[in-house]
């Protein structure tokens, strides 16, 4: 019972460089998020999927993009990575239904830009 | 728009003692309203909630009460343990947000033998 699974779990990069982060669940929902953890902020929505083949910006999509490759994969991308990136992200997944308001997330990913 | 203003942390606190972390929000349509956890190294999960005024969530010992008058949504537990310390994470949706949660910014809790 994997529930939400996000790859890497750690990871340093140089200014200017690329990565993708990559997050995958295994529960058949429908829509997907991606936030980040920083300090005294709490976490801060980037992007989010209501559906396969939808993407929408969140609070702080700037240097971000996303792909919904399917139902079951959202991966997050920094195309040119800057230290105000370093960041715990976390991936999650959310089921159906306007009742149905709970959060699955991953175990997030530290990132540091150097 | 959607906030949620939670009390600073972090709160120390001796094993048995009675734990209250605030929380505020102000909001556009009719929120609901939720408490998450993250445990150290883990990601969030989902404590309790209440989707509606007076409504109560609990879980684990822990309560809180959604208060519309007061815009509130504080968090109790009247014996706290080691296990419980975290992050607590204030949180709302509400029905113009489509499903979106807005955070506070969470309050560490450390709980000492």
């Amino acid at each position: 019972n994997a529930g939400v699974t996000q790859t890497p779990k750690f990871q340093v990069l140089k200014t200017g460089q690329s990565m993708t982060l990559q997050c995958a669940q295994d529960m058949n929902h429908n829509s997907m998020y991606w936030y980040r953890q920083d300090p005294g902020m709490g976490l801060r929505l980037i992007y989010y999927s209501a559906s396969e083949g939808t993407t929408d910006k969140g609070e702080v999509p700037n240097g971000y993009n996303v792909s919904r490759l399917n139902k079951r994969e959202f991966s997050l991308r920094l195309e040119s990575a800057a230290p105000s990136q370093t960041s715990v992200y976390f991936c999650a997944s959310k089921g159906q239904g306007a009742t149905n308001e709970k959060l699955f997330f991953g175990s997030g990913t530290q990132l540091s830009v150097l | 728009g959607n906030s949620v203003t939670q009390m600073e942390g972090p709160v120390t606190l001796s094993e048995e003692a009675f734990l209250t972390i605030n929380c505020t929000y102000t909001a556009t349509g009719y929120p609901s309203l939720f408490w998450y956890v993250q445990y150290p190294g883990e990601g969030l999960q989902l404590l309790l909630k209440a989707t509606k005024a007076d409504d109560k969530g609990s879980n684990k010992g822990f309560e809180a009460t959604y208060r519309k008058e007061t815009t509130s949504f504080h968090l109790e537990k009247g014996s706290v343990q080691v296990s419980d310390s975290a992050v607590y994470f204030c949180a709302l949706t509400s029905t113009d947000s489509w499903g979106k949660l807005q955070f506070g910014a969470g309050t560490q809790v450390v709980v000492t033998p």
